[in-house]
């Protein structure tokens, strides 16, 4: 079954610089790759996803990027803020609509 | 948007006893939901796919005489947690799949968080 990896588990960077957390996974029938912010206690949110057939897509500070032959995407959040601290999830899935294989979790700290 | 409801918030319960989440769909029918658990630190890791009508499939690992999963209707399933024990302790969380157009993704619940004492 599909496996995925997330690194780092955990990363503290200074207000208003870059995060970037990268995934790789390992079945290369998944096509569907969403990332969720989860705070302590509460569900998961969605913040941006990326399908196979797309190789990056842009919301305001987040970014995703996708590697299909390497097997690997990265969220990269730019401009970072003390409200942006929380753990992040990547997950993969095979199809949208099935369930996802989520990472295990980087938590991120915005020093201010 | 879709929205699960996820009831209880917190619960907490005796050891032997059995306590029942539900996780019900407000705007749209669910034929599909996907319940999670997630220690603490942990990522999510799911135990379950709940389909309206039939059967749920479980994950390897998973007791499914211990954690007894209904889809009843299109607009309610539930996870009932047989004899808990303090090892399942945990966040459990429901999400389902996107259906039909307009919908913007997956849907969570909000999780029911699971004290055994």
């Amino acid at each position: 079954g599909e496996n995925v990896e997330q690194h780092p588990s955990t990363l503290s960077v200074q207000e208003g610089d870059s995060a970037v957390i990268k995934c790789t996974y390992s079945d290369s029938a998944s096509n569907y790759f969403p990332w969720y912010k989860q705070e302590l206690g509460k569900r998961p949110q969605l913040i941006i996803d990326i399908r196979s057939n797309v190789g990056e897509k842009k919301d305001q500070r987040i970014a995703v990027t996708l590697n299909k032959t390497a097997k690997h995407f990265s969220l990269h959040i730019t401009e970072t803020q003390p409200e942006d601290s929380a753990v992040y999830f990547c997950a993969a899935s095979i199809n949208y609509g099935q369930n996802f294989v989520f990472g295990p979790g980087t938590r991120l700290s915005v020093l201010p | 948007g879709a929205v699960v409801s996820q009831h209880p918030s917190w619960v907490i319960c005796k050891s032997g006893t059995s306590v029942k989440i539900e996780c019900r769909s407000l705007d749209f029918q669910a034929t599909t939901m996907f319940w999670y658990r997630q220690f603490p630190k942990q990522s999510l890791m799911l135990m379950a796919t709940s389909n309206e009508g039939s059967k749920a499939t479980y994950e390897q690992g998973v007791e499914k005489d211990k954690f007894l999963i209904n889809h009843a209707s299109l607009t309610l399933s539930t996870l009932t947690v047989t004899s808990a024990h303090p090892e399942d302790s945990s966040f459990y969380i429901c999400s389902a799949p996107p259906f039909g157009q307009g919908r913007d993704g997956y849907t969570f619940g909000s999780g029911t968080r699971l004290t055994v004492v």
